[in-house]
């Protein structure tokens, strides 16, 4: 079935690195745009970044650009996003989504289950 | 940006009764609009897209509404499994933007 498995989050301290995998299975990964939303904890959803299928285009929200890079291997059906420079206010739950359709649009249909980030000393 | 903005923030309704909930654009996205449900420990789940297309698997008591600035979601008679939190997002411009949520709780 579609399936979505996000890994690679943990404690880390402010100033520290990350880097967060998805993993992908039952579909063709290679056709989709593919986005990260994360959820601060208590807190509504924001979206992150997005990468197209051939890693052609990229987009982040203003609040991570410049920390934080998306990256993809289709091969491995695999998504990554590597953060840096991190701040307590990244703080949060990491979803990487797949939209309902392969224009990219922001319809989001196929999440995963997420992975916790915290950046506390 | 666009500013998604949803009331009530916490709505309490009796199971088997109807619930609206509303969510407002800071200037008009068409019908770009999808709407969430999500329980707590659990990724969101999409109910309605282009304002008012159910997903795949969503029950017809879920039903979106409306165009330009102003939504609404209702649900025509909640059952138990619908007790969570709602969210509303506008994808017609990027960056894509969500509202705060809607708290939909059992009277």
């Amino acid at each position: 079935q579609v399936q979505l498995v996000e890994s690679g989050g943990g404690l880390v301290k402010p100033g520290g690195s990350l880097r967060l995998s998805c993993a992908a299975s039952g579909f063709s990964f290679s056709d989709y745009y593919m986005s990260w939303i994360r959820q601060a904890p208590g807190k509504g959803l924001e979206w992150v970044s997005y990468i197209s299928g051939s890693s052609t285009y990229t987009e982040f929200a203003d609040s991570v650009k410049g920390r934080f890079t998306i990256s993809r291997d289709n091969a491995k059906k695999s998504l990554d996003l590597q953060m840096n420079s991190l701040r307590a206010e990244d703080t949060a739950v990491y979803y990487c989504a797949r939209p309902l359709d392969l224009a990219g649009s922001g319809i989001f249909d196929i999440w995963g289950q997420g992975t916790m980030v915290t950046v506390s000393s | 940006e666009i500013v998604m903005t949803q009331s009530p923030a916490t709505l309490s309704v009796s199971p088997g009764e109807r619930a609206t909930l509303s969510c407002r654009a800071s200037q008009s996205i068409s019908s770009n609009l999808a709407w969430y449900q999500q329980k707590p420990g659990q990724a969101p789940r999409l109910l309605i897209y282009g304002a008012s297309t159910r997903a795949t698997g969503i029950p017809a008591r879920f039903s979106g509404s409306g165009s330009g600035t102003e939504f609404t979601l209702t649900i025509s008679s909640l059952q138990s499994e619908d007790f969570a939190v709602y969210y509303c997002q506008q994808y017609n411009y990027w960056p894509i933007t969500f509202g705060q949520g809607t708290r939909l709780e059992i009277k």
